[in-house]
């Protein structure tokens, strides 16, 4: 596709579970990156990926966020035990090598609702 | 880690009046500041940028500023339309491609 694609586009789910939220970012864009949005809030940066690597994981909040990019292209966010303040809008952006060379695409976001 | 602050968080014009978002940043290291634009539901948009070696850049309606001393940049908006109302929000990004928001400003332009 054109540009980035992140599915799904919402996921409710029940405080415990585990959560996966996946990002197709544009063809051919080595960096990618998983921010972490509230309401009213600007994006928070959780995970960033140079090709196959997290290049810096250190926004990701405690060890129950997870994300991996095995093929460099498709990336997977996870969440395991699910809590309430876990519920935000998780975006992914990818840039064609990274932030500082040229413009971050972001998708339209996976609303995750935690009850 | 970078901290970016940003004011105000809401902001309301007139049409045709101008609108100005302010932004701060900590790390002196930073060497390049774009700003988003998000309308609901969507994700956050490039609408400009500007690079530690250059003081002013300008796109049509929309200029940015940047005065690496203090730290601090800023958005000018210039004859605003209602199309123009949304969330802004200005970054910073450190030297290993980390890229951080401000809080964000939502602009209100009415007709």
């Amino acid at each position: 596709g054109a540009g980035v694609s992140q599915t799904p586009s919402n996921k409710v789910t029940e405080k415990g579970k585990y959560v996966e939220l996946r990002c197709d970012p544009i063809s051919g864009h080595t960096a990618l990156y998983w921010y972490r949005q509230s309401l009213g809030q600007g994006p928070e940066f959780l995970i960033y990926f140079q090709g196959t690597g997290a290049a810096d994981d250190s926004g990701l909040p405690n060890d129950r966020f997870f994300a991996v990019r095995p093929e460099g292209s498709v990336s997977t966010l996870k969440i395991q035990r699910t809590e309430r303040g876990d519920s935000a809008v998780y975006l992914c952006a990818s840039s064609r090598t990274g932030a500082d060379t040229g413009e971050l695409f972001f998708g339209e976001g996976s609303r995750l609702t935690v009850l | 880690g970078e901290n970016v602050e940003q004011h105000p968080s809401t902001l309301s014009v007139q049409e045709g009046d101008s609108a100005v978002i302010k932004c701060t940043y900590s790390d002196s290291a930073s060497n390049y500041f774009p700003w988003y634009k998000q309308e609901l539901g969507k994700g956050p948009q490039l609408i400009i940028d500007i690079r530690s070696n250059v003081g002013e850049k300008k796109d049509q309606r929309i200029a940015v500023t940047l005065n690496k001393t203090a730290k601090h940049f800023s958005l000018h908006i210039t004859e605003t339309q209602p199309e123009d109302s949304a969330v802004y929000f200005c970054a910073a990004i450190l030297f290993n491609n980390d890229m951080r928001f401000g809080a964000g400003t939502r602009l209100t332009v009415k007709p």
